[in-house]
């Protein structure tokens, strides 16, 4: 079944940190661009990150740059995303996405992150 | 960053309707335009790219439309499985934008 699953989310203090992961599979995941895309309660749609298919290029939201980072292993078919100086308006539902050409073509079911004391 | 901004915000539509939803860009995106459905609770999942592409198992009363910096998402004939919120999304240039979001819900 082709299918991304997130994990790691929960719940962290302020300036705390956290590594959410996306494991990817029934496609090869080696050929595809990837994203992270949040949702906060309630709210629309902010995209975050995204990393190029050799992980070579990686670009990021002026709201997280210089706190999250963001990688991939081609190998194990898994992105990872590491979330620190974690904030209030961090607290969102994080899907990963692949991409094709710029869109969306597949998502995750989505991990929550709670930033709260 | 390029602002995406849907109109209306929230339709009320019964089932059969025609519905349409704009989605305007602060500036000229040519097609790079993606629409999504998503559910309460649920991932977004796309139904439009290329501003007019169905992408593959999406239903055909979906259809998208225009160029530049606006784009409508048209649903022919609302199904009682439509009713979501929409968005709308740029693939120009980064950072990628979002629509705030059109909420479909039932008159």
């Amino acid at each position: 079944e082709v299918q991304l699953v997130e994990s790691g989310g929960g719940l962290v203090q302020p300036g705390g940190s956290l590594r959410l992961s996306c494991a990817a599979s029934g496609f090869t995941f080696s050929r595809y661009e990837m994203n992270w895309v949040r949702q906060a309660p309630g709210k629309g749609l902010e995209w975050v990150l995204y990393i190029s298919s050799s992980g070579s290029t990686i670009y990021y939201a002026d709201s997280v740059k210089g706190r999250f980072t963001f990688s991939r292993d081609n190998a194990k078919n898994s992105l990872f995303m590491q979330m620190n100086s974690l904030r209030g308006e961090d607290t969102a539902v994080y899907y990963c996405a692949r991409e094709a050409t710029g869109y969306f073509d597949l998502w995750g079911r989505g991990t929550l992150v709670t930033v709260s004391s | 960053d390029i602002q995406m901004t849907q109109s209306p915000s929230s339709v009320s539509a019964s089932v059969g309707d025609r519905v349409t939803i704009t989605c305007r860009a602060s500036q000229d995106i040519s097609s790079w335009l993606a629409w999504y459905q998503q559910k309460p609770g649920k991932a977004p999942k796309l139904l439009i790219f290329g501003a007019s592409s169905l992408q593959s198992g999406a239903p055909s009363r979906f259809s998208g439309s225009g160029s530049g910096t606006d784009f409508t998402l048209t649903i022919s004939s609302l199904q009682p499985e439509d009713f979501a919120t929409y968005y709308c999304q740029q693939a120009n240039t980064f950072p990628r934008t979002f629509g705030q979001g059109t909420k479909v819900e039932i008159k």
